[in-house]
């Protein structure tokens, strides 16, 4: 079955550039979509089509996305991003399913 | 603004079935689609369900296949996920999430916690 693969956690100071990577065979075809999950709420969408930033989500996020890998940037981090970071894309053999990386915990100190 | 309200926590025994609903606001799901993610304690985010932008039926994925059910009333506005067979590594918080049609989760439910325990 097809998986995203993403580092378990990456530790970043105050003010600093944190980069989540997240890697699958099928990304030059299918778009890449990020999530936050802070501890005890819900997911919410940070990054969608690759590069796209929803209303509301701070422009210290950006996403990009090169052959085989997505990466979401944190640029300036601060203690409220303290969270789990998933991307999430779709299978593109046969059944369009969707698939989400193992997530990255960011630790923000 | 969307907005997504999912049913209250639910206790179940090993084999028993479980409904969770969730409930949408601001769109209809006519509009929107439904996908359905668990989170297990410890683990990450797992993909259950949800709509394929290529047909646009609902697809699920393969470790659920034959155990669960995915509908919509919208009448009501009111999508359901129905988990049969109830082990103890079900035990989870469920949500739902919408998609406007694109084939991604959007906007999230707050999350409904499900215990299988004997």
């Amino acid at each position: 079955s097809y998986e995203l693969t993403q580092p378990p956690s990456v530790s970043v100071s105050p003010g600093q550039t944190a980069r989540i990577t997240c890697s699958g065979d099928e990304l030059p075809k299918k778009y890449a979509y990020w999530y936050q999950q802070k501890s005890g709420q819900a997911p919410v969408l940070v990054i969608y089509e690759d590069t796209k930033r929803p209303t509301g989500v701070p422009e210290r996020f950006s996403g990009s996305s090169s052959g085989t890998m997505a990466t979401l940037t944190i640029s300036g981090a601060q203690v409220d991003d303290e969270a789990d970071y998933y991307c999430y894309s779709i299978d593109n053999s046969g059944l369009h399913r969707g698939v989400f990386g193992g997530g990255t915990k960011v630790t923000v100190l | 603004q969307v907005q997504v309200v999912q049913s209250g926590a639910e206790v179940r025994k090993p084999g028993a079935s479980v409904k969770v609903s969730c409930k949408v606001s601001g769109y209809t799901l006519t509009e929107l689609s439904i996908h359905w993610v668990r989170r297990a304690p410890g683990k990450g985010l797992e993909y259950m369900g949800g709509f394929d932008p290529e047909d646009g039926e609902i697809i699920y994925a393969q470790k659920f296949q034959g155990r669960v059910t995915m509908t919509k009333d919208t009448t009501t506005d009111t999508a359901y996920m129905e988990l049969r067979t109830l082990k103890s590594d079900d035990t989870a918080v469920y949500y739902c999430a919408t998609d406007p049609l694109r084939g991604y989760p959007d906007y999230w439910g707050q999350g409904t916690l499900v215990t299988v325990s004997s």
